[in-house]
């Protein structure tokens, strides 16, 4: 079951936060967060466990809320280099199969 | 380290035509995988592999058909390509466990 990312466009200023969800109808076993830019492969930036752990990479965070099926991704102080499209992959019971959503496409600028 | 390889990478093609994509990763990963991706569609799972000799269906199967006769390699076919057809095609593979999922640069396919 394919995971609703919203909002589905986010344009925002150098420097400026922005927080990007995705939500599924099913219980999951892990989100998983990639970023593509266009004409390029996806790129990997966190996995998010049950439990709710909250991950990093650079000024980029995430939560997983399980019991409400939602993981939002926290873009702080945005640069240039976030611009791309993020999605979301959703696992519901270990077994390494993703279903994505399609896509919450963000554009920094300067 | 050249991670997840696809080939080709550009292929035109006409309605009716056969292919072969290629998709090779050099990390020993049990799981492969592919993907279309269309504009505003996300990645839609085609086939997936859980290891050598094995394959299943993903979200979107039909007239695509995949072998994984070597653990490093695994081979989308087109047996008489479509217009439908035509899309982004990525390929995928993860090791055991909580692991990401590493994509190759992808192959851009027209079918005529």
């Amino acid at each position: 079951q394919q995971p609703v990312q919203s909002p589905q466009a986010v344009i925002l200023r150098e420097g400026e936060d922005a927080v990007i969800n995705c939500s599924s109808s099913k219980a999951l076993y892990s989100v998983h967060w990639y970023r593509q830019k266009h004409g390029e492969a996806p790129v990997f930036l966190m996995i998010l466990l049950k439990g709710g752990e909250q991950k990093g990479h650079e000024k980029i965070s995430a939560s997983f809320n399980e019991k409400k099926q939602q993981s939002s991704l926290y873009l702080t102080a945005s640069q240039l280099s976030y611009s791309g499209t993020y999605f979301c992959g959703t696992e519901r019971n270990g077994n390494n199969r993703l279903a994505f959503g399609k896509g919450n496409q963000v554009v920094v600028i300067p | 380290n050249a991670g997840v390889t696809q080939t080709p990478k550009f292929r035109v093609l006409k309605t009716g035509q056969s292919m072969t994509l290629l998709c090779a990763q050099d990390m020993n990963h049990e799981y492969m995988y592919w993907y279309r991706q269309d504009p505003g569609m996300g990645l839609r799972l085609i086939h997936y592999s859980v290891g050598e000799g094995t394959t299943a269906k993903g979200e979107v199967p039909d007239g695509y058909n995949v072998s994984r006769l070597k653990k490093q390699n695994f081979l989308l076919g087109l047996e008489s390509a479509a217009p439908s057809q035509t899309s982004v095609y990525f390929c995928a593979s993860t090791g055991w466990g909580d692991q990401p999922q590493h994509f190759g640069d992808g192959t851009r396919l027209s079918i005529l």
